[in-house]
């Protein structure tokens, strides 16, 4: 079944400056890849996401890339904010069963520091 | 839509109680999934349905943990006994075939 590496596990960045988180996917046939966004004590939350048939997709400080060659996918924060301190968390649709299920990663912890 | 609706909120029990967790999806969705988050493991997928139907159940834990969907907008997610190593977050999540998965508010259950 398709599995997930997410890095780094933690992520401490100055205010103002760019945070890069990155996934691998094993299973070739993924073709759907959400971020999610997990403030302290609440739930996960869908940030941006990205199909197969694209290689990037922004919106406003946030893109997501991803290179179906290498099985990998990556989410970049810019002019990163101490609101953007949270756990973020990738996924990748497992390919096998209904089509319905994510896989999800373990969670990176981005501190942004004032 | 008021999202997907998770009670109680907050469970304190004692070891060996039995613990019954409810979820309403999101109107329309036809996927329903179950999650237990804990710091040393992370967020666990349980079970998932489709349509009502069990998916896969290969994340329930053991024989303690048990879910049911009775119909398209209701869920639970029973376990018996319970043990303190139960204690997480458990959440419900649903979506519709090929689309974003959306979260409850999550159930903090703690087992004394």
């Amino acid at each position: 079944g398709e599995n997930v590496e997410q890095h780094p596990s933690t992520l401490s960045v100055q205010e103002g400056d760019s945070a890069v988180i990155k996934c691998t996917y094993s299973d070739s046939a993924s073709n759907y890849f959400p971020w999610y966004k997990q403030e302290l004590g609440k739930r996960p939350q869908l940030i941006i996401d990205i199909r197969s048939n694209v290689g990037e997709k922004k919106d406003q400080r946030i893109a997501v890339t991803l290179n179906k060659t290498a099985k990998h996918f990556s989410l970049h924060i810019t002019e990163t904010q101490p609101e953007d301190s949270a756990v973020y968390f990738c996924a990748a649709r497992d390919p096998g069963g209904s089509q319905g299920n994510l896989i999800f990663g373990k969670g990176t912890k981005l501190s942004v520091k004032p | 839509d008021a999202g997907v609706i998770q009670s109680p909120r907050h469970e304190v029990t004692e070891m060996g109680q039995e613990v019954t967790l409810r979820c309403k999806p999101i109107s329309g969705h036809d996927y329903l999934f179950w999650y237990r988050q804990t710091m040393m493991r992370g967020l666990e997928l349980l079970i998932y349905f489709n349509n009502n139907v069990p998916i896969d159940d290969s994340g329930m834990p053991e024989d303690r943990f048990s879910a049911k969907m009775p119909n398209a907008s209701f869920s639970t997610l029973k376990i018996q006994p319970s043990e303190p190593r139960d204690s997480a977050v458990y959440f419900c999540a649903s979506s519709s075939t090929y689309n974003e998965q959306f979260f409850g508010p999550g159930t903090r259950l703690t087992v004394l």
